[in-house]
């Protein structure tokens, strides 16, 4: 059974620019989830999607945002970035329903110059 | 105050040693008690998932909930290199909800 992928693994932007990320969750799975993950905060949560809506967000600004399509594949976009959304960006798929147990894909690492 | 508060360590132990993970939160909604391995350059792994106050025990690990103390503990016995990681203590409101709060985590390095 293919586990959670994400792409791409590491990327490089510069301020200003955005960037795109995307996840393939496991099959069968409605929902995703997008956490950031930094040295000095940890794990934060990000937003969650289920059957392509918004069902649950965190405390990031606006300049996050994601979507789901119809297979459950998601992607979440930093527009205008600055140098401290620096992270590994991960990405975590469930049934969404019943017991909260989350399977990661390994990450998209994102560094701002 | 930090909703969740886990000792980041580091924590250096040789093999065969027992070790004890811990975690404190303050918000007494938290019903769902997870831990979460993660090794580097991955993303983490569920190890443990707890409901409540209690105990449970999957082979060397043991998961602890204390919801009187608003303390959470995990013990490894028996401890491999293999054990190696940082592990992640997770909670939630709810369940079905995807929306937890981790703590920093806590890097432990097993010793040969």
């Amino acid at each position: 059974k293919a586990g959670v992928t994400q792409t791409p693994r590491y990327l490089i932007k510069t301020r200003g620019q955005q960037v795109t990320l995307s996840c393939s969750p496991i099959s069968g799975h409605r929902s995703v989830s997008w956490y950031q993950q930094t040295p000095g905060q940890g794990l934060q949560f990000l937003f969650e999607y289920f059957s392509e809506t918004q069902r649950n967000k965190g405390n990031f600004p606006g300049r996050f945002s994601g979507r789901q399509f119809s297979n459950s594949r998601s992607e979440m976009n930093v527009s205008t970035l600055e140098l401290g959304d620096s992270a590994l960006y991960l990405c975590a798929s469930s049934s969404g329903s019943g017991a909260n147990v989350l399977t990661f894909g390994a990450g998209s690492r994102l560094t701002v110059l | 105050q930090k909703e969740v508060e886990q000792d980041p360590g580091p924590l250096s132990v040789p093999e065969g040693a027992i070790v004890s993970l811990n975690c404190t939160y303050s918000n007494s909604a938290f019903q769902y008690f997870m831990w979460y391995r993660q090794y580097s350059r991955k993303g983490p792994e569920l190890l443990m998932y707890t409901y409540s106050s209690g105990n449970k025990e999957d082979g060397r690990f043991t998961a602890q909930v204390d919801k009187s103390s608003k303390y959470i503990s995990l013990f490894i016995r028996d401890s491999q290199p293999s054990d190696s990681a940082t592990y992640l203590c997770a909670m939630s409101e709810r369940g079905g909800s995807e929306k937890l709060v981790f703590g920093k985590g806590t890097k432990l390095t097993v010793n040969p």
